[in-house]
């Protein structure tokens, strides 16, 4: 099972503030997604990257997915308390199945 | 709205009894996952399924099974449930292959007293 690391695990800021959290491994992936969950919800699909170097972004948030498909960062431009919520990657092997992190725990504060 | 639904949200049973977790989804999806998420452990992959009347384990098969006799549904037992099953179960599912990401259900919030 291939080990996905997230960082940093918790992350407490100001609304308004920018940040970026990180999701990194030492075996390259198909693809990757990010997923954003709330207390006592399931985990909810922001997006999808699957070629190296790409960069897509959704409002404010930005996803790259690194050059050797190894590891990935989300960062979100002046956060909102709305943001608040686990922050989980999945990689994807070519075996079809995917592998989580533990996840980065946001918490804006208004 | 393309959904994923768990029976329950909140379950409490006793020790030794047997326990179904039910999920349904209604989008069609090949793949079916159930998954448990625990403080410090993350989601950990109990059982999955790529088509009717397939299953295949996961990372930590012990103590559970599954039934998927439609496509659409897709059940967890716990043959006799024990204290550190306590858990928060989630189910997904998805297309064929990954790479199109999960949609999840709500998740159930499991006690075992």
């Amino acid at each position: 099972t291939q080990l996905l690391e997230q960082s940093p695990q918790f992350l407490s800021i100001q609304e308004g503030e920018n940040l970026t959290v990180y999701c990194n491994s030492s075996s390259v992936f198909s693809s990757l997604q990010w997923y954003r969950q709330e207390p006592g919800e399931g985990p909810v699909l922001l997006v999808t990257v699957v070629t190296g170097g790409e960069v897509k972004k959704l409002k404010r948030l930005t996803f790259q997915f690194g050059d050797a498909r190894k590891d990935s960062s989300l960062h979100i431009t002046a956060a909102q308390p709305g943001d608040t919520g686990l922050y989980l990657c999945a990689a994807n092997t070519n075996a079809g199945k995917s592998t989580f992190g533990d996840g980065t725990t946001l918490t804006v504060k208004p | 709205d393309v959904k994923v639904t768990q029976s329950s949200r909140y379950l409490v049973k006793r020790t030794g009894e047997k326990v179904f977790l039910e999920c349904v989804q209604d989008m069609d999806h090949e793949n079916m996952f159930w998954y448990r998420q625990d403080p410090g452990l993350g989601l950990r992959l109990i059982y999955f399924s790529y088509d009717v009347k397939m299953k295949e384990k996961g990372d930590i098969p012990e103590g559970y099974s599954v039934s998927r006799e439609k496509k659409e549904r897709f059940s967890l037992i716990l043959e006799s449930a024990s204290t550190n099953q306590t858990s928060m179960y989630l189910c997904a599912s998805s297309p064929p292959g990954v790479r199109y990401g999960y949609t999840f259900g709500s998740g159930t919030r499991l006690t075992v007293v």
